[in-house]
């Protein structure tokens, strides 16, 4: 059964430094999102991404986010100067390409980032 | 703005007990509803939705979950548990957009 991935499983930074996060969605899906979960919080939104631009952004989704799909498999958020405030688990999801936006997400198994 | 509720934050139980996790959200208009799980060192993966018609769904696993819209709840059962269930279980709500709004989880331990 096809899965999304995710990599790295754990990244540990300095605080102002930058990271990318990468995902690799099931291969025929085309909306792609991020998702964060501080720890002992709840899974939080932070974009979707669509035919190449962001459809959806949630107020965390500030300037210091970006996301990119630099080729037809990946699917990369980037953090420009990492906070501490960022250190929580990511989650990539992707769905398939029908009209119903309450359709399936499929969930990766997560980056857990660490910014000291 | 909308918002999902999940009542309890632990749960112990036997196995063989029956399992009702309660999730309650918080919008007037159409929705479409899900249980994800997630066990111990893996990803969230879907249990079960409900997107129209019978309002009492079955999932995975033995899991089924009733849509009661007079309530705004989609309360997840099981009618045994195994200790294999132990997990994290989430209720999300896709009340149109593209995002999901999550619950904050419910860790459910069973005791074999």
């Amino acid at each position: 059964e096809p899965e999304v991935t995710q990599t790295p499983s754990h990244q540990v930074t300095q605080m102002g430094q930058e990271v990318i996060l990468r995902c690799v969605p099931i291969s025929n899906h085309l909306y792609f999102y991020w998702y964060r979960q501080i720890l002992g919080q709840k899974v939080e939104f932070l974009v979707s991404f669509y035919n190449n631009e962001i459809s959806e952004k949630s107020e965390i989704f500030d300037d210091q986010f970006s996301v990119e799909r630099p080729d037809g498999s990946n699917f990369t958020l980037k953090i420009r100067s990492t906070k501490l405030e960022d250190s929580a688990m990511y989650f990539c999801a992707s769905r398939g390409a029908r009209g119903n936006a309450g359709e399936t997400q499929y969930f990766g198994p997560g980056t857990r980032l660490l910014v000291l | 703005a909308q918002s999902v509720s999940q009542h309890n934050h632990h749960v112990i139980l036997s196995e063989a007990a029956s399992l009702e996790l309660g999730c309650n959200y918080s919008y007037g208009g159409t929705v479409n509803l899900f249980w994800y799980v997630q066990y111990p060192g893996q990803h969230l993966q879907l249990l079960l939705k409900y997107f129209s018609g019978d309002p009492l769904v079955k999932g995975i696993k033995g899991f089924e979950a009733e849509f009661i819209k007079s309530k705004f709840s989609f309360n997840l059962r099981k009618p045994s548990v195994q200790w294999s269930d132990t997990a994290e279980y989430f209720c999300a709500v896709n009340a149109g957009g593209n995002k999901l709004v999550f619950g904050a989880g419910t860790i459910l331990r069973v005791k074999s």
